[in-house]
């Protein structure tokens, strides 16, 4: 178990739709990474936080958003969703933000129908 | 911008020793690390290369060469349970920049 929290596991949703997901570091991290795995592709990286703001950004679409709370818990919504978007997405988090290791939530798959 | 390249799967046999190689291109560089992950799981770290040479944790040890922007992965003692896929990554130099994933290598360990 790495101390990272994402819900909800599995998330069926339809074309058009907009969900939200949620990442709880672990504790005393400040940093949240989101990265988006499409089956058999790399890791790719959306966005990072590292304390409420916002200090990296990936190709990160448009139709996607993400914030980080004061409690720095995350949460990455998604909108206008396609069915390209179908995807699991996993939330990390490091103490520092500028730090090698990352520990990974076990991830939301998501499936747009 | 950042690319890593490493080989799409390899194959070994359980008790051998396997070496996965990746090379990258970036403007500016910190490290290299290494993450395992098997089916249906989390990524899990297990590696990061600062600086050139060899670091050797338990049965894994990771390499890197700045100069030829190139590290390695060795797995040695082959166990089924190494059956995953391994990705390396580097973060940009500057502080804040992205860590960039490799595509991964899915090693299978066989009997």
């Amino acid at each position: 178990d790495s101390g990272v929290t994402q819900t909800p596991k599995h998330l069926i949703t339809a074309t058009g739709q907009r969900v939200t997901l949620r990442c709880s570091p672990r504790s005393g991290d400040l940093s949240v990474y989101w990265y988006q795995q499409s089956l058999d592709q790399g890791l790719q990286f959306l966005i990072q936080y590292y304390n409420g703001e916002e200090r990296a950004k990936g190709n990160i679409l448009e139709r996607f958003s993400a914030q980080q709370f004061p409690d720095l818990h995350s949460e990455l919504n998604l909108s206008s969703l396609e069915l390209g978007d179908s995807a699991l997405y996993f939330c990390a988090s490091s103490v520092e933000g500028v730090n090698e290791k990352l520990f990974f939530g076990s991830g939301t798959q998501l499936s747009v129908l | 911008g950042q690319s890593l390249e490493q080989p799409s799967e390899v194959t070994a046999v359980e008790g051998a020793i396997v070496q996965i190689n990746c090379t990258y291109q970036t403007s500016g560089f910190y490290g290299l690390s290494w993450y395992q992950q098997h089916d249906g799981g989390a990524p899990t770290f297990l590696s990061y290369n600062g600086l050139d040479g060899l670091e050797e944790t338990g049965r894994f040890s990771s390499f890197l060469s700045r100069s030829d922007s190139y590290g390695y992965l060795l797995l040695q003692e082959l166990q089924m349970k190494d059956s995953a896929s391994y990705f390396c990554a580097v973060r940009g130099y500057g502080g804040y920049q992205k860590v960039t994933f490799g595509i991964g290598t899915k090693l299978q360990v066989i009997p």
